[in-house]
């Protein structure tokens, strides 16, 4: 059975820091998904990382792929008050049918 | 394009009544799903439907029943509500394409079993 346990599963930090968020699964899979959740609201898809090695970046947000540690990083950079929010991470699995999600990160971000 | 439409968005249900969650995606997906989000457990795979016809059970599917009316439609029924069924409910449909496999999310469903 596949498992996801993200750390830290709350995370309080200054403006103009830098964190990053840690997501390890237990069997072997090439494709993780994080997410963004509002408070009230839904899913708001990241970024998709399909291979080992994969890196992507979208504003002050990089996230990567380790696929041989099975482990993948969400790393803030100069973090701002609106990147406070639930930052979930997902792994699909062997059969590509089924996502299974992390506990979830609580950012909170303070002036 | 309403993508993944979700109702209704809040239930407030006595222990034993009995409800259905309807879901509806209008991007020719052939995958639905159904998820539940507790606090601190992220979100667990109550149901999926790979494509029309099919249905399997996810992580929690006790308590539950699903139908895949039709490639649009996805619905989630509990028979007899019990307060543990207390939650938000995520619909969900998934598209393969070039970029990888994209899940697309309802605004959800607030459920209350009191």
């Amino acid at each position: 059975e596949l498992k996801v346990e993200q750390n830290p599963l709350f995370l309080s930090m200054q403006e103009g820091k830098n964190y990053t968020i840690y997501c390890n699964y237990s069997t072997t899979s090439d494709r993780l998904y994080w997410y963004r959740q509002d408070p009230g609201k839904s899913l708001e898809s990241l970024f998709v990382l399909l291979s080992n090695g994969a890196v992507k970046q979208e504003g002050r947000l990089m996230a990567s792929l380790d696929t041989k540690a099975r482990l993948s990083t969400l790393h803030i950079t100069a973090a701002v008050h609106d990147l406070s929010a639930t930052y979930f991470c997902a792994v699909e699995d062997g059969s590509g049918s089924r996502l299974t999600f992390g506990e979830g990160t609580q950012l909170t971000v303070n002036p | 394009n309403a993508g993944v439409t979700q109702t209704p968005k809040f239930q407030v249900l006595k222990t034993g009544q009995s409800m259905t969650l309807q879901c509806a995606q209008d991007m020719n997906h052939n995958s639905m799903y159904w998820y539940r989000q507790d606090p601190g457990m992220g979100l667990r795979l109550i149901y999926y439907s790979a494509s029309e016809g099919t249905t399997d059970k996810g992580e929690v599917p006790n308590g539950y029943n699903v139908s895949r009316l039709n490639k649009r439609e996805f619905s989630l029924r509990l028979e007899s509500a019990a307060p543990s069924q207390t939650s938000v409910y995520f619909c969900a449909s998934w598209a393969a394409d070039a970029s990888g496999n994209t899940i697309y999310f309802g605004e959800g469903s607030w459920l209350t079993v009191v």
